[in-house]
């Protein structure tokens, strides 16, 4: 069966400080992979995915991901995070195996020091 | 235009009451889902509905039951509701296995 994990459960980074969130995964193929963001009472947002192609993608809000098959990892990366990048972030797997849902990580919440 | 809304918002009820949550998207998507985000944020997905087809029904309880009277409407029937059954309820759209976009979310709490 396939699953996600994100291994850190609580992030905490200095504003303007680089940021990478783990996210690895267990499928036999090539997954087609997400990382969606939620601010505090609010849906999810979709800040980038990975189909095929180049590895390394770019996504909305500056941020980009690496998809190493090697490692089965899908990180995602800021180079400077803003007080205002503070919410849950969560990676999720389709398996592309007709409409089947989005398994999802358990999240990441990232915190913001001043 | 809001692409993917779900009315209520927030639901409170008592137990074994019915209650439904409504889902609708307008961007012209061909499958919807509904996933349910526990107390400690887990998402998971309940169903999906491809062109008004049941494809996948995750173990839910059958006192859940989606309808889906067009393409751009699936709505969540909850019968006989338990403690167990608050949460946060997402509905989401695609167009096949492309990005799925979500709704803002339904707040249900049971009493």
């Amino acid at each position: 069966a396939q699953s996600v994990t994100q291994p850190d459960i609580h992030i905490t980074v200095s504003e303007g400080a680089s940021l990478e969130l783990r996210c690895n995964y267990s499928y036999g193929a090539t997954p087609y992979l997400f990382w969606y963001v939620q601010s505090p009472g609010q849906g999810l947002q979709l800040l980038l995915k990975y189909f095929s192609g180049d590895t390394l993608v770019q996504g909305i809000k500056g941020f980009e991901a690496e998809f190493k098959r090697s490692q089965s990892s899908f990180n995602l990366r800021k180079p400077s995070v803003h007080w205002s990048d503070a919410a849950e972030y969560f990676c999720a797997l389709n398996s592309g195996g007709g409409a089947d849902g989005l398994t999802f990580g358990k999240g990441t919440h990232l915190i913001i020091q001043p | 235009d809001t692409a993917v809304s779900q009315t209520p918002k927030y639901l409170v009820t008592q137990m074994g009451n019915d209650k439904s949550i409504k889902c609708e998207q307008n961007l012209g998507h061909d499958t919807m889902y509904w996933y349910k985000q526990d107390s400690k944020k887990f998402l998971k997905i309940m169903f999906s509905y491809n062109n008004k087809e049941l494809i996948i029904n995750e173990t839910v309880p059958n006192r859940f039951s989606p309808k889906s009277p067009d393409k751009a409407h699936l709505n969540l029937h909850i019968n006989s509701l338990e403690l167990g059954d608050s949460a946060v309820y997402f509905c989401a759209s695609s167009h096949r296995l492309d990005t799925q976009y979500f709704g803002p979310g339904t707040r249900l709490t049971v009493l």
